[in-house]
């Protein structure tokens, strides 16, 4: 079963790009990284997913190495809305019985 | 679109009662998983259910139980509740077995055992 390892919190400044990292050491080949962000008294919102290289969308990026033990989601810009918890999930395998473990969580401060 | 819903948003239960979560899934979403929050932690994975079926769970023991019906709507049912058991209920629902990792969360159950 993935065990997963993120920082406890980071600081960061309007408009400066973040950078999160999860560690999976033990991740499963057919495991996919999934990225939530979480407010608080609010269910996680799903911001990304990936399985191994790059991928990037509107809001975010991925990077997975080739080994895939590890995981960052990049914000870039941030703004004071995106002060909140940020997870990385790893599991959701497409096929079989299904083993899902979310990080310890990064709780994002972004200041003016 | 109606996003996935859960009922009730609080409740308060004594140890040893029983008590029943809902869930309903966003619309066209055939998978459902359950998640408990304890306050200032992440998710644990509960179970999964794919077209009522059981189809992953996590390390929890016999007495959280759960269902998924034929409209895909599911609950989540625990016997003999521990004060531990206080925490947030996450439901999530997913599009089809090709994009589990998109899951979309309901706002929560806040149970309280007291």
């Amino acid at each position: 079963l993935a065990k997963t390892t993120q920082p406890i919190s980071m600081d960061s400044y309007e408009g400066q790009e973040v950078n999160i990292t999860c560690s999976h050491n033990n991740i499963a080949t057919n495991d996919y990284i999934t990225w939530y962000q979480q407010f608080p008294s609010q269910g996680p919102r799903f911001i990304i997913q990936g399985y191994k290289t790059k991928v990037t969308n509107e809001v975010a990026s991925l990077f997975i190495p080739a080994d895939r033990k590890s995981s960052t989601l990049s914000l870039p810009r941030v703004s004071l809305s995106d002060t909140a918890v940020y997870y990385c999930l790893v599991g959701l395998m497409n096929t079989g019985f299904q083993k899902l473990v979310f990080g310890t969580g990064t709780r994002l401060l972004v200041s003016p | 679109e109606t996003g996935v819903t859960q009922s009730p948003t609080h409740l308060i239960k004594t140890r040893g009662q029983q008590v029943t979560l809902r869930c309903s899934s966003q619309s066209g979403h055939n998978t459902v998983s359950w998640y408990q929050q304890a306050l200032g932690q992440g998710p644990q994975f509960i179970f999964q259910y794919y077209r009522e079926e059981e189809n992953g769970r996590g390390n929890f023991p016999p007495r959280f139980s759960g269902l998924q019906f034929p409209n895909y709507s599911s609950e989540l049912n625990v016997n003999a509740l521990e004060l531990d058991d206080s925490a947030l209920y996450l439901c999530a629902s997913s599009p089809s077995s090709e994009r589990l990792y998109e899951q979309y969360f309901g706002p929560g159950t806040r149970l309280t055992v007291t």
